[in-house]
């Protein structure tokens, strides 16, 4: 079956540090998604991308997707302290694929102050 | 809206004991999805429904069941629970027919079982 893949698992960064995350499928996919766990929270939706290549930015915020469609990317850029959390990729075979997301195992960010 | 509620927050079971994590969306969502968190890993669907009266199995079915009799409910079922499903369990929901509408996420329920 689909498998998505997300290194690393742990980042440490003093603040005002750049962070990055990857992500890479073992399919290709319909699209990706991106989450946001705080510590004892749940997952919170950030971003959605769908075409070959695309590139969307939120604040200090980057997301990537490859041409292949098989691996994505999160930068963050001078990360502050409310950026602590568990940064999840969850990838779509779309089709009949009924919304079904293939979650990767998260990169957990600490930052420090 | 409430978006997805969950119940109940915690709950300790003993090894053999059964008991349904409730689920409650007020979006009017169509899928609902089970998953669950084990320390560390992501996240793993265990159920999925595509509406009222549908549903199928994910990656983790086993020990498992569910039912959908409307579009707002889609409890968990847990028979005769063992160790190994000592986890977070999460609910969501989403909109849309397809694969590109994001996943609302409920608060999650933790469970024990010793």
């Amino acid at each position: 079956g689909q498998q998505v893949m997300q290194i690393p698992q742990y980042q440490h960064v003093q603040e005002g540090e750049d962070f990055t995350t990857y992500c890479n499928s073992s399919t290709t996919l319909s699209n990706i998604q991106w989450y946001k766990q705080r510590p004892g929270g749940h997952p919170v939706f950030l971003i959605q991308l769908v075409k070959s290549g695309e590139v969307k930015k939120q604040k200090r915020l980057t997301f990537q997707f490859g041409e292949a469609k098989k691996n994505s990317s999160l930068h963050i850029t001078a990360t502050q302290t409310t950026d602590v959390g568990t940064y999840f990729c969850a990838g779509a075979a779309g089709g009949t694929s009924y919304g079904k997301l293939t979650f990767g195992q998260g990169t957990i960010l600490t930052v420090h102050p | 809206n409430a978006g997805v509620t969950q119940t109940p927050k915690f709950r300790i079971l003993k090894i053999g004991q059964s008991m349904t994590l409730q689920c409650t969306q007020d979006m009017n969502h169509n899928y609902m999805y089970w998953y669950r968190q084990d320390p560390g890993m992501g996240l793993k669907l265990i159920y999925y429904s595509v509406g009222a009266g549908i549903t199928d199995k994910g990656e983790v079915p086993n020990g498992y069941n569910v039912s959908r009799s409307t579009t707002e409910d889609f409890p968990l079922r847990l028979e005769l629970a063992a160790p190994s499903q000592t986890s977070v369990y999460f609910c969501a929901s989403s909109y849309g027919t397809g694969s590109y509408y994001e996943q609302y996420f409920g608060p999650g329920t933790r469970l024990t079982v010793t």
